[in-house]
Formats: structure tokens, sequence, C-alpha cells
């Protein structure tokens, strides 16, 4: 059983809807990052974060430490927004990947 | 000016050869990753290196071998390529090792897609 788990693995939404993702994990973190792989393959950290919320534009990112539990929200979504996103979490001396959620945004 | 580059972005080559993928970053960063992303899309981490010093080192075949000649570079050697070795290699780095506690963003390279034939 992988250490991350991602919910769901696929998704389509339509254009301004909202999206949660989930990630819940089974190892004690020091962090959780999400990450974005675009179409292109290329990577990039959208957060990194190890307890409440954080925000950056239409993107909000929580954690429950005792749950272990992340979600990533998009507000607003758009197409642009299609890619896969990646939940990590570290331990401190070593990283756990999550299996990614594919998200598809049709306008 | 890319943060975090990789070369090649593509190679492709026999079984049994040896191959070498180079990264280097430019933000003065002290820690760097490598990553490898299978045919499952599904990331892991291999090795990773602050200041020059190994850190994290996965259950990973010996033909693979980091080697860091400064903290710019982290480069990364295959022997005696196999079939399953095929995947993307992704290089990161961070400003330290906060990245593996709570405060370090990791700045991904663009990749290294590998084919063994």
């Amino acid at each position: 059983k992988n250490e991350v788990e991602q919910s769901p693995q696929n998704l389509t939404a339509q254009e301004g809807e909202f999206i949660t993702i989930n990630c819940s994990y089974s190892v004690g973190i020091s962090a959780l990052h999400w990450l974005q792989q675009h179409p292109g393959g290329g990577i990039v950290s959208l957060f990194m974060l190890s307890s409440g919320k954080k925000k950056h534009g239409r993107l909000i990112a929580t954690i429950n430490i005792q749950e272990k539990h992340s979600s990533l929200h998009i507000t607003a979504s758009h197409p642009r927004d299609s890619a896969v996103y990646i939940c990590a979490v570290t331990t401190g001396n070593q990283f756990y990947f999550g299996t990614g959620t594919s998200l598809t945004v049709i306008p | 000016d890319t943060a975090v580059s990789q070369t090649p972005k593509y190679l492709v080559t026999q079984m049994g050869n040896d191959k070498s993928i180079k990264c280097e970053q430019n933000l003065g960063h002290d820690t760097m990753y490598w990553y490898k992303q299978d045919s499952k899309k599904f990331l892991k981490i291999m090795f990773s290196y602050n200041n020059k010093e190994l850190i994290i080192n996965e259950t990973v075949p010996n033909r693979f071998s980091p080697k860091s000649p400064d903290k710019a570079h982290l480069n990364l050697h295959i022997n005696s390529l196999e079939l399953g070795d095929s995947a993307v290699y992704f290089c990161a780095s961070s400003q330290d090792r906060r990245a593996l506690r709570n405060t370090g963003e990791l700045f991904f390279g663009e990749g290294s897609r590998l084919t063994v034939l």
C-alpha cells in the first residue's frame, strides 16, 4: 500500500467549477507538497505546508495533521488548470509521492 | 534563464550502454535531488545531495551513481542500461534541507526522458 493516496485519480470538470483533490498519508510527516505536472511534463511546486492553510491566487491548500489529510482546492477552474496534481510528503529524510490526480477542465 | 536545467532532454540508447544525465541549478541552492517517474507517472526519489554530501540514497541498483562536483551540479550516471530504466528522470533543488522538513520549496528541472531499446 502506498504511503500517500490521492483521490480522485481522474477528474473532469466544466470551466468555472470548484475542484477539490484529496490526499491522505500514513506516515508521520514534516511537510506536505502539492505539485503540478503539465501535459508537457514539467513539474512545478504549488505549495509546501505543514499546518493550516495556504492560498495562492485561485489555489488553496489545507492540511489536517491529526487526520493525516490534505486537500487542494481550485476555485473558478479554467482549462489551463488541466494537469496532473501530485501530493508528496516528507518525513525529514524521505519523500513519498502520491500517484497523481489527472484534471481536465473543459471550456 | 532556467533555474534548474537538465541535459539531455531526450536520450535514446541501447541496452548495456552507459549514459549520464546532467543537472545544474543557478539558484544558489544547497540541496539537489534526482527523481524517477515511471511509465505510470509515479514519482520516486532516488538520491539527494546537500552541499555535495549524499543525504538520501534510496534502494536503487548500483548501476545508478550520482556525482556532485559542486553544490550547483548533480549528475546521474547509469551503467549497463536495462529496459526497465526507461523513464523520465527529474532533477530538483531546494534552498537547503528544509524541503525535507517544512520550509523549503522544490524547484524542478524539465525532466530527461530516457528510452532504452
